[in-house]
């Protein structure tokens, strides 16, 4: 089966740079997606890695190495509204999407 | 529609009841998702389309629960004979599908049942 496995929480302070890891057991493995969910909201898209590497995009970067079935989502200076969970996702193509566990950030002033 | 909307938003029945929820995904998205969400927890998959066509429904829990997208578009999610252990937020979610993309989803706001 899948299996995406995160932190359950991470906390850290404005301003700061925060990394959130996530790794992975799928079979026909695509991809890594990111979604930030706010409390009593729904999940959003962050970011998606195809390749190995780092993408860009803002304040927010992800990383994928498929040898490692890891990746991690880096946040640089943090904002209080980034307060929310992360979730991971393996994603890509006609097939289903699984969601890793989630991490609840919490940034402190 | 301009983005993926959920039918009711809340709901509260009694247990043994029948429930239908329902989702209209984004105009033209292939694949349609149904996700059940605890509190604190991340997105549970139970079933998915692609066009009509019902691809995997592993995730769904038991023979009371069932999904069907009859004309490729509009999803509905039936649940029978609702037990509280059913209370939860049920989510949908569309995406184009395509493997370029990331086949980034789209989610709905969500249909929070409580069973009472």
């Amino acid at each position: 089966g899948q299996s995406l496995e995160q932190p359950s929480e991470v906390t850290a302070v404005e301003g700061a740079i925060v990394q959130i890891n996530c790794t992975y057991q799928t079979s026909g493995f695509y991809g890594l997606s990111w979604y930030q969910q706010h409390d009593g909201g729904a999940p959003t898209f962050l970011s998606y890695n195809a390749l190995d590497g780092l993408e860009e995009t803002g304040r927010f970067s992800s990383f994928l190495s498929r040898s490692d079935s890891y990746g991690y989502l880096l946040l640089q200076e943090l904002q209080m509204k980034d307060s929310a969970s992360y979730f991971c996702a393996d994603s890509g193509g006609y097939q289903k999407v699984t969601f890793g566990t989630g991490t609840k950030l919490q940034v402190i002033p | 529609g301009a983005g993926v909307s959920q039918s009711p938003r809340y709901k509260v029945t009694k247990r043994g009841q029948d429930v239908a929820l329902r989702c209209d995904p984004i105009s033209g998205h292939v694949s349609l998702y149904w996700y059940r969400q605890a509190l604190g927890q991340g997105p549970e998959f139970l079933t998915y389309f692609n066009y009509e066509a019902q691809q995997d429904k592993s995730g769904l829990p038991n023979d009371r629960f069932s999904a069907e997208r009859p004309e490729g578009s509009i999803s509905t999610l039936t649940i029978q004979r609702t037990e509280q252990r059913d209370s939860a937020m049920y989510r949908c979610a569309s995406s184009t599908g395509q493997a370029n993309s990331g086949n980034t989803i789209y989610f709905g706001e969500g249909s929070w049942l409580t069973v009472v």
